[in-house]
């Protein structure tokens, strides 16, 4: 079965650090989007990318970078971590003109 | 500024009754919405949809019904089940141009079922 996997599922790491979260999609969708959870805001999109070598900016995007080589992966980096990085993140993709996104299980990133 | 509310942090409910989800939102633009469930330590996952040109869509035991005038959306699970607990997040899109996908998402409504 065609799914989306993110990994580390569960991730520590110190400030100033540059981490990079991976997520992988076997669907062949050409849309890719990263987000972030947070009590009180729902989802935030971060990054966002419609197709290799495509990269759009999100709603909260300061401070991540992403990169599409390929159409199976959007790996998100944070350049230098931040407290107020700390959060779970989501990857998600969509059919070419697709609406409903499908989500992976999420990495939880704690920046102490 | 929050273009899609949920005002209800919680709500519980009785196995057999019915949950009723609300949503606001801000934007005129919004021409599609759906609605997600979550389970903890999981991602979201995709439970129904409406375009702005219906008002009301029904799959099963839930309906999300629309009112584009009060710029508001609901979400009916009749009969309410225990395996119906979990977060639920009202989001919204613009389905054409160069928006597929993007979603705007309200806060989440946490959903209790007792038995």
């Amino acid at each position: 079965d065609a799914e989306i996997t993110q990994s580390p599922r569960h991730k520590i790491t110190e400030t100033g650090r540059q981490v990079t979260l991976a997520c992988h999609q076997t669907w062949n969708h050409n849309n890719m989007f990263w987000y972030r959870q947070d009590l009180g805001h729902g989802l935030r999109l971060i990054h966002y990318s419609y197709g290799v070598q495509d990269t759009n900016k999100g709603e909260v995007s300061d401070g991540y970078s992403v990169s599409r080589s390929n159409t199976e992966d959007l790996p998100l980096t944070l350049e230098s971590a931040a407290s107020s990085q700390t959060s779970v993140y989501f990857c998600a993709s969509s059919e070419q003109e697709g609406t409903e996104a499908f989500f992976g299980q999420g990495t939880r990133l704690t920046v102490v | 500024d929050q273009q899609v509310k949920q005002n209800s942090p919680s709500l519980s409910v009785q196995e057999g009754r019915i949950s009723i989800l609300n949503c606001d939102y801000t934007n005129s633009m919004f021409d599609y919405f759906l609605w997600y469930k979550k389970y903890p330590a999981e991602g979201p996952t995709f439970l129904i949809s409406i375009s702005s040109i219906k008002d009301k869509n029904e799959d099963g035991r839930f309906t999300v019904f629309l009112n584009k005038s009060a710029k508001h959306l609901s979400l009916h699970i009749v009969p309410s089940q225990p395996g119906d607990s979990a977060v639920y997040f009202c989001a919204a899109s613009t389905a054409g141009g160069t928006s597929y996908g993007k979603l705007t998402f309200g806060q989440g409504t946490i959903l209790t079922v007792h038995p």
